[in-house]
């Protein structure tokens, strides 16, 4: 069965920090990935996702994220974190059932910034 | 215009009570789904659904039924609420056959 994992549960960094979010995976075929994020009291909005090809995803807000198949790793990076950024960030693969896709997903990591 | 919108936002009830989530999409998707996340964020899938019809469904206590009135519409019934069905319940749609996912803004439901 998949399955995410993400090892930090909470982060602090100083803003203009940079910042790196840790997922691994596990799923037997080629993974659809992605990092979502939700601030708090909102909804899950998407940062970026990796379907295929370069493995190195851009994604919104100044996100990327990397794909290593041989560390089944999929972690997120920002340059210069800001203030705004402060969220519950969650990792997730895409596995199919039946003829739809269902998420599984990490449980999070909380990025605190600081001033 | 609000994607994928869930009424009520917040629904706090007792214990023993039925009620109802209602998830509506403006996307023109035909797959629809319920996530449950709880009390310590961890999200998982309850229900997908395609077209109308079930697709998915994660051993979900029978306490809670989906229904999909249309490919538009995928509304949350529970019965019997017990303390612990308390979390936030995101709705999400996609194409058919995407692995890509619209979240809506979630429902917190409080069981008292």
């Amino acid at each position: 069965a998949q399955s995410v994992t993400q090892p930090d549960i909470h982060i602090t960094v100083s803003e203009g920090a940079s910042l790196e979010l840790r997922c691994n995976y596990s799923y037997g075929a080629t993974p659809y990935l992605f990092w979502y994020v939700q601030s708090p009291g909102q909804g899950l909005q998407l940062l970026l996702k990796y379907f295929s090809g370069d493995t190195l995803v851009q994604g919104i807000k100044g996100f990327e994220a990397e794909f290593k198949r041989s560390q089944s790793s999929f972690n997120l990076r920002k340059p210069s974190v800001h203030w705004s950024d402060a969220a519950e960030y969650f990792c997730a693969v895409a596995s199919s059932g039946g003829s739809n896709y269902k998420l599984t997903f990490g449980k999070g990591t909380l990025l605190t910034v600081n001033p | 215009d609000t994607a994928v919108s869930q009424t009520p936002k917040y629904l706090v009830t007792q214990m023993g009570n039925d009620k109802s989530i209602k998830c509506e999409q403006n996307l023109g998707h035909d797959t629809m789904y319920w996530y449950k996340q709880d009390s310590k964020k961890f999200l998982k899938i309850m229900f997908s659904y395609n077209n109308k019809e079930l697709i998915i469904n994660e051993t979900v206590p029978n306490r809670f039924s989906p229904k999909s009135p249309d490919k538009a519409h995928l509304n949350l019934h529970i019965n019997s609420l017990e303390l612990g069905d308390s979390a936030v319940y995101f709705c999400a749609s996609s194409v058919s056959g995407s692995v890509w996912a619209f979240f809506g803004q979630g429902t917190r439901l409080t069981v008292v």
